[in-house]
């Protein structure tokens, strides 16, 4: 059973461009989750999605940033015109639907972000 | 919302029991709480998660008093290896509030 994917691991994007991370959830999970994490710093939650669903996107810079988890696919993250501050490593975790499970999250690897 | 407050940091040497204690006085009735180990340039990787009492598995314990208000984690015998950041969770089924604290970071000396 495949773990978290998420792709690509490493970015590089020029000032003004756009940034698109996608995280593939373990197989039968329909929660996903993003978190930023900046160098030295703790992981900072961004969004939680279900499949079509924004559930909870409070964790979101109010621009520039979107996130959806369509019905077929992964989830995609997007930046739009980044800048020199959004670069850091970007983790997407999911977990299963079922009741019972506690709080369980299972975390990707992570995709790191750098914009020169 | 439940919050978490962790140390910041601990040292240890190895072979020695460490025990990382967070606290958690808000939790609800339906929180879990779950620990997880982050290494440099590493996702985050579940440790154990237990609702109340003792928890044990291969790799830790987890002591949850009867309150809930605070759980230990106790990793026996550390080794270099176990050199990381430890966070501490707290959250239910379809929680929407995953938001992790800044976590403790563990260095353990030879």
């Amino acid at each position: 059973n495949a773990g978290v994917m998420q792709n690509p691991r490493h970015l590089v994007r020029r000032r003004g461009q756009e940034a698109r991370l996608r995280c593939s959830p373990m197989k039968g999970h329909s929660h996903v989750y993003w978190y930023r994490q900046l160098p030295e710093e703790g992981l900072k939650f961004m969004v939680y999605l279900q499949k079509e669903n924004i559930i909870d996107e409070s964790g979101m810079p109010k621009e520039r940033f979107s996130a959806e988890f369509p019905k077929e696919g992964p989830s995609i993250l997007r930046i739009q015109q980044v800048v020199r501050g959004d670069s850091a490593a970007y983790f997407c975790a999911s977990s299963p639907p079922s009741r019972g499970s506690g709080n369980t999250i299972y975390f990707g690897e992570g995709s790191w972000l750098t914009v020169v | 919302l439940a919050k978490t407050t962790q140390p910041i940091s601990m040292d240890s040497y190895e072979g020695q029991e460490v025990n990382i204690t967070c606290s958690h006085n808000n939790i609800a009735t339906n929180d879990y709480i779950t620990w997880y180990q982050q290494f440099p340039s590493q996702g985050p990787r579940f440790i154990i998660q237990g609702y109340k009492t003792k928890v044990t598995n291969e790799v830790a314990s987890l002591f949850i008093p009867a309150d809930r208000k605070s759980s230990t984690l106790s990793l026996p015998r550390v080794s270099l290896s176990d050199t990381a950041v430890y966070y501490c969770l707290v959250g239910s089924y379809n929680n929407n509030d995953m938001r992790f604290g800044a976590g403790t970071r563990l260095t353990v000396k030879p």
